[in-house]
């Protein structure tokens, strides 16, 4: 059971380049997040989504899109990176609150490190 | 606005003695408070969480969390530090049943001296 895997969990861009992170969950979790970590300033929520088809946007969403396509897979992607976007990003998968298994809690992958120089 | 303080960036503990990170929220409605450990290159694990009932609440690796209504509070403590427990801590709010999302604090850094 591999859990939540983010590709890639490195990547240098040059300003203006554009990337896709991806993330893949086993666990049929209905809900998945995007999040950024930066010093001093935790994870900040850049888009989620619900289920299959829908997203949402978090606390930060400016200068990135998301989809998914599919209920396993939610992808980040950055049209034309710039250096405020140099962050670790996760991950996460949830449950759907109110399902019998949903405990409130979220499953993390190991993250990826995005530089843009 | 809902958020997560973590007042203090590092905490420094001996071996042994009993530690404490702290954690003060703001909600509006019935507060889900969670824990969170994050070890070096890794995502965040989840430690534990106050929804209802006991206000003390016990999780992984002998951590425990007292949930103090009036004082908004929601601390991380464990009676006997252990060097592995050196770490990121991260403390988190759930607001809202739609999108079930979270608003989590900057961070405390542990640090287990032996």
């Amino acid at each position: 059971n591999a859990g939540v895997t983010q590709t890639p969990k490195f990547r240098v861009l040059k300003t203006g380049q554009s990337m896709t992170l991806l993330c893949a969950q086993d666990m049929n979790h209905e809900y998945m997040y995007w999040y950024r970590q930066d010093p001093g300033m935790g994870l900040r929520l850049i888009h989620y989504s619900v289920g299959e088809g829908t997203t949402a946007k978090g606390e930060v969403p400016d200068g990135y899109n998301v989809s998914r396509l599919k209920k396993q897979n939610f992808l980040l992607g950055l049209e034309s990176a710039a250096p405020s976007q140099t962050s670790v990003y996760f991950c996460a998968s949830s449950y759907e609150p109110g399902r019998r298994k949903y405990t409130g809690e979220l499953f993390f992958g190991e993250g990826s490190r995005l530089t843009v120089l | 606005a809902q958020s997560v303080a973590q007042p203090e960036d590092q905490v420094n503990v001996a071996e042994g003695n009993p530690l404490t990170v702290k954690c003060t929220y703001s909600v509006s409605g019935n507060p889900y408070l969670f824990w969170y450990v994050q070890y070096p290159n890794r995502g965040l694990q989840f430690l534990l969480k106050y929804i209802t009932g006991d206000n003390l609440v016990k999780g992984s690796y002998g951590f425990e969390a007292e949930f103090n209504k009036s004082q908004t509070s929601f601390h991380l403590k464990k009676p006997s530090a252990l060097v592995s427990d050196s770490a990121l801590y991260f403390c988190a709010v759930r607001v809202g049943n739609t999108g079930n999302q979270f608003y989590f604090g900057t961070g405390t850094s542990l640090t287990v001296i032996p």
